[in-house]
C-alpha cells in the first residue's frame, strides 16, 4: 500500500501556542489529502479536505481560522492548530488519496496525539 | 444525511472462529467501499476494498457487497487474538470524485484465546 508519513507523532504544548502537523505522501502524489480528528473510543471526524494549490474545504462546525491547512505541493499538507487550548487535545490523523484503477483509495498517516496543557 | 451504520459491539469470538462484521450505508450512489482496521491508539489501516456485488477474498479476509440491500460485510476466518481491534466500514460519496469517505462508528472485535 501507499505510505503516508505524519509528523510529529506526539506533541505536548502550553495553552496559547500554535502547533504544526505535517502529512507527506512518500511514494505517490496525492492531489487530495484529508484531516481527521478522533476522540477516545469515537469514530473519525473529518475536519477538512485539502487540495493541492487551492483552499481547503472545511466541514461544518470546523473553524478554518483555528485549524489552518496548507497544501503547498502534491506530497505535503500541513495542519496548524492556532492558539491551542486544552479542548483541542485530541488525536489528529491525516490521509492521502491515491487513484488506483480509476478508484480513489485513502491511506492514513500514523496520527499525531496533541496534548494542550 | 449520508450515513454508514455499524454495530459498535464489542463482538467477541473465540480464537479460530469466524468473525462476521456488518455495515449498511444510505447513499445509493456510493460505488467504493472499504474496511479499515484500527488498533487502540493507532491510525486506521486499510484491509479491504470492494467495488462490485459479490465476494472478494484476500487471505483470511472476505468482503461482501450487496448494493441492492446497501450492505457490506467483512468475514475474518480463523480469527486470531491479533485481530482484536476496531473495524471501520467506509463508503465513498456517490456524488463526489474526491475520494472523500463516510465512516461508520466502528465495530470492536475481541478474539479470545
Amino acid at each position: 500500500g501507499a505510505v503516508v508519513s505524519q509528523h510529529p507523532s506526539r506533541v505536548i504544548c502550553k495553552s496559547g501556542t500554535s502547533v504544526k502537523i505535517e502529512c507527506r505522501s512518500l511514494d505517490f502524489q496525492a492531489t487530495t489529502m484529508f484531516w481527521y480528528r478522533q476522540f477516545p473510543k469515537k469514530s473519525l471526524m473529518l475536519m477538512a479536505t485539502s487540495n493541492e494549490g487551492s483552499k481547503a474545504t472545511y466541514e461544518q462546525g470546523v473553524e478554518k481560522d483555528k485549524f489552518l491547512i496548507n497544501h503547498a505541493s502534491l506530497t505535503l499538507s500541513t495542519l496548524t492548530v492556532t492558539s491551542a487550548h486544552p479542548e483541542d487535545s485530541s488525536f489528529y490523523i491525516c490521509s492521502a488519496a491515491v487513484r488506483i484503477l480509476a478508484k480513489n483509495i485513502q491511506y492514513f498517516g500514523a496520527g499525531t496525539r496533541l496534548s494542550v496543557l | 444525511q449520508k450515513e454508514v451504520e455499524q454495530n459498535s459491539g464489542p463482538l467477541s469470538v473465540p480464537e479460530g472462529a469466524i468473525a462476521s462484521l456488518n455495515c449498511t450505508y444510505s447513499d445509493r450512489g456510493s460505488q467504493s467501499f472499504f474496511w479499515y482496521r484500527q488498533y487502540s491508539g493507532k491510525s486506521p489501516e486499510l484491509i479491504m476494498s470492494i467495488y462490485s456485488n459479490g465476494d472478494k477474498e484476500d487471505g483470511r479476509f472476505t468482503a461482501q457487497l450487496n448494493k441492492a440491500s446497501q450492505y457490506v460485510s467483512l468475514l475474518i476466518r480463523d480469527s486470531q487474538p491479533s485481530d482484536s481491534a476496531t473495524y471501520l466500514c467506509a463508503a465513498d460519496h456517490g456524488s463526489s470524485n474526491t475520494g472523500k469517505l463516510i465512516f461508520g462508528q466502528g465495530t470492536t472485535l475481541q478474539v479470545k484465546p
